[in-house]
């Protein structure tokens, strides 16, 4: 089977920086990834990493420990407009299912 | 073009209806995807389509009847649904290989089921 785990929720204040955690278990892996969504809209990409290593693109990073079966998504500066519901995902296969953690409520407050 | 166009925005449909979601993206993406999602939770994969050929079902009951008539459009087709179906219905496409790991997603149909 498959499963990821990440907190249900977390709040920071703004300019802080905030690290969501995520432990995966697939049969297969190609790949962690991050999505963004905010209330009433669609998931959009964020971050993949599909090596060991600190990914850096703007304000978010993101790590992958393959070992450990764990990343985090590290987000610095925080802004209100960060409150939104952040997703982990994998890939399980070499084909295409994508599957997604229960996803992380972020609420920044000023 | 970098979208992924889903049409209707919102659907309201009876038990007994026929109805589609449509989808379209020319991002030259050769993988499209049909996710649902309910309130609070993460986007549960139905359906991958892959070179316009169905490569994954995730036993979802046949009164969803997806379709992909092009490497630009799919479709999913409503019959017999239940009130327990309403849900945003989202599509996303991607690149094959290790471009599977970036899904670009639409913006969702707001299915409800009276």
């Amino acid at each position: 089977g498959q499963s990821l785990e990440q907190p249900s929720e977390v709040t920071a204040v703004e300019g802080a920086i905030v690290q969501i955690n995520c432990t995966y278990q697939t049969s297969g892996f190609y790949g962690l990834s991050w999505y963004q969504q905010h209330d009433g809209g669609a998931p959009t990409f964020l971050s993949y990493n599909g090596l060991d290593g600190l990914e850096e693109t703007g304000r978010f990073s993101s790590f992958l420990s393959r070992s450990d079966s764990y990343g985090y998504l590290l987000l610095q500066e925080l802004q209100m407009k960060d409150s939104a519901s952040y997703f982990c995902a994998v890939r399980d296969t070499g084909g295409f299912k994508t599957i997604f953690g229960a996803g992380t409520r972020l609420f920044v407050k000023a | 073009d970098t979208e992924v166009t889903q049409t209707p925005k919102h659907l309201v449909m009876g038990m007994t209806n026929k109805k589609s979601l449509k989808c379209e993206q020319h991002m030259g993406h050769r993988a499209m995807y049909w996710y649902k999602q309910k309130a609070k939770k993460p986007p549960e994969l139905m359906f991958v389509y892959s070179y316009e050929k169905l490569s994954i079902n995730e036993s979802v009951p046949s009164r969803f009847s997806p379709e992909c008539p092009n490497s630009s459009l799919l479709n999913l087709h409503l019959h017999a649904l239940q009130p327990e179906d309403s849900a945003l219905y989202l599509c996303a496409s991607s690149q094959e290989g290790a471009g599977a790991n970036v899904l670009t997603f639409g913006a969702g149909s707001r299915l409800t089921v009276l």
